[in-house]
């Protein structure tokens, strides 16, 4: 089964600072990565996803993410965050090729100062 | 993407009874999933359900407790049953869209159990 760790539980930025959230991953197989967002009193919407190819993923809102297989990591940036970015941010990720449901991270709440 | 509707959007039930979530969707899909979201938690996976056949509950998530079924190919309902004030969460429901869109969540619905 795979299992998905994000290390920071609460971020604070200042508006213009650049941001780098940790995802990590444990699975030994081929696996299909995601990143989704929670935005205040919203659904869950999808920043970006990486199934293959080129590991530099990039999404919506300016964000981007580098999927590092040796490292099992896929961390989320953005290189100059806005206050409207204060969200919840999940990482996820499931079995390549499968029809298997998402396995999440704990997620990590971000807050950007003014 | 497709867009997904879910009914209701909140409830407050009184313990032992019991409660069935919809989940509907614009297009017809093959997968649909529900998860749990526990105050201050992150997503887990209950249950995958296939239109025809059983759903497949993942660890620690039952039939008798969370009874799924889904009658066609974009409607689907979640009973959770028996409720506990440990029941209070939030209910999503997830669709599966292939390479272009990854998973899209239903807006979700907030039970609380008193």
């Amino acid at each position: 089964a795979q299992s998905v760790s994000q290390h920071n539980h609460h971020v604070i930025l200042s508006e213009a600072a650049s941001l780098e959230l940790g995802c990590n991953y444990s699975y030994g197989g081929t696996v299909n990565l995601f990143w989704y967002v929670q935005y205040p009193g919203q659904h869950l919407q999808l920043l970006l996803k990486y199934f293959s190819g080129d590991p530099l993923v990039k999404g919506i809102k300016g964000f981007e993410a580098e999927f590092i297989k040796s490292k099992f990591s896929f961390n989320l940036r953005k290189p100059s965050v806005q206050w409207s970015d204060t969200a919840e941010y999940f990482c996820a990720v499931n079995t390549a090729g499968g029809a298997d449901g998402l396995t999440f991270g704990k997620g990590t709440h971000l807050i950007i100062q003014p | 993407s497709a867009v997904i509707s879910q009914k209701p959007s909140r409830d407050i039930c009184q313990r032992g009874t019991s409660l069935t979530i919809q989940c509907q969707v614009d297009s017809q899909v093959t997968m649909m999933f529900w998860y749990r979201q526990q105050p201050g938690q992150s997503l887990t996976l209950i249950a995958t359900a296939n239109q025809g056949s059983e759903a497949t509950y993942e660890s620690g998530f039952v039939i008798d407790k969370f009874p799924i079924s889904r009658p066609n190919l974009t409607f689907s309902t979640l009973t959770v049953s028996n409720m506990s004030p440990e029941d209070s969460s939030i209910y999503l429901c997830s669709v599966e869209q292939g390479d272009s869109y990854g998973y899209t969540f239903g807006s979700g619905t907030r039970l609380t159990v008193v």
